[in-house]
């Protein structure tokens, strides 16, 4: 057990709809990151957040958005959902927001678009 | 463009052997690497890392080499263990913000 929780643990929903998918990292961890994990792709960086504030973001699609709250847990949030959002998401937290630490991450979330 | 690259996509070795997998990057500014190892249905879980003033770094039975003119990272396991079986990502990342890039990953399955 890593210490980082998502939920839910799985998601199917239908194309167009926008769905929330929750993070709480690992107590003490200020940074928390979202990555991307489908079959072609591989593990995609999609966002990272550091102590409430956006601290880098990758090739995350416009329709995507997430945010951190006071409490340091996030949230990635999908809006128009299309076949190809289809993938795992994974939430990982480190202690600060730059290199040098491990990242340690969730179970992720199953997210199916039908 | 592939910044990390796992060239070799599954290695099957025998329990009691050492498994070697190997990962390629082309960006000289990566200043840290981590390995991680996922089952399916898991998220991935840390194992070890190195950092670029480094050339080793060794935990029980992981160690990991760094070869920065050849940009190239290895990780040993010795002795395998049939539940070392799973798939294995190397990962790099730069000072400022710590997002990690990914290799394809490994698939290594330890044979009985």
């Amino acid at each position: 057990d890593s210490g980082v929780t998502q939920t839910p643990k799985h998601l199917i929903t239908a194309t167009g709809q926008r769905v929330t998918l929750r993070c709480s990292p690992r107590s003490g961890d200020l940074s928390v990151y979202w990555y991307q994990q489908s079959l072609d792709q591989g593990l995609q960086f999609l966002i990272q957040y550091y102590n409430g504030e956006e601290r880098a973001k990758g090739n995350i699609l416009e329709r995507f958005s997430a945010q951190q709250f006071p409490d340091l847990h996030s949230e990635l949030n999908l809006s128009s959902l299309e076949l190809g959002d289809s993938a795992l998401y994974f939430c990982a937290s480190s202690v600060l927001g730059q290199g040098g630490y491990e990242q340690y991450f969730g179970p992720g979330t199953r997210l199916t678009v039908t | 463009d592939q910044q990390v690259k796992q060239n070799s996509p599954s290695l099957s070795v025998q329990e009691g052997r050492i498994s070697i997998l190997n990962c390629d990057y082309t960006n000289s500014m990566f200043d840290y690497f981590l390995w991680y190892k996922k089952y399916p249905a898991e998220g991935p879980t840390f194992l070890i890392s190195i950092s670029s003033i480094k050339d080793k770094n060794e935990d029980g039975r992981f160690t990991v080499f760094l070869n920065k003119s050849a940009k190239h990272l290895s990780l040993h396991i010795v002795p395998s263990q049939p539940g070392d079986s799973a798939v294995y990502f190397c990962a790099a990342s730069r000072g400022n913000t710590g997002k990690l890039i990914f290799g394809q990953g490994t698939t290594l399955q330890v044979k009985p």
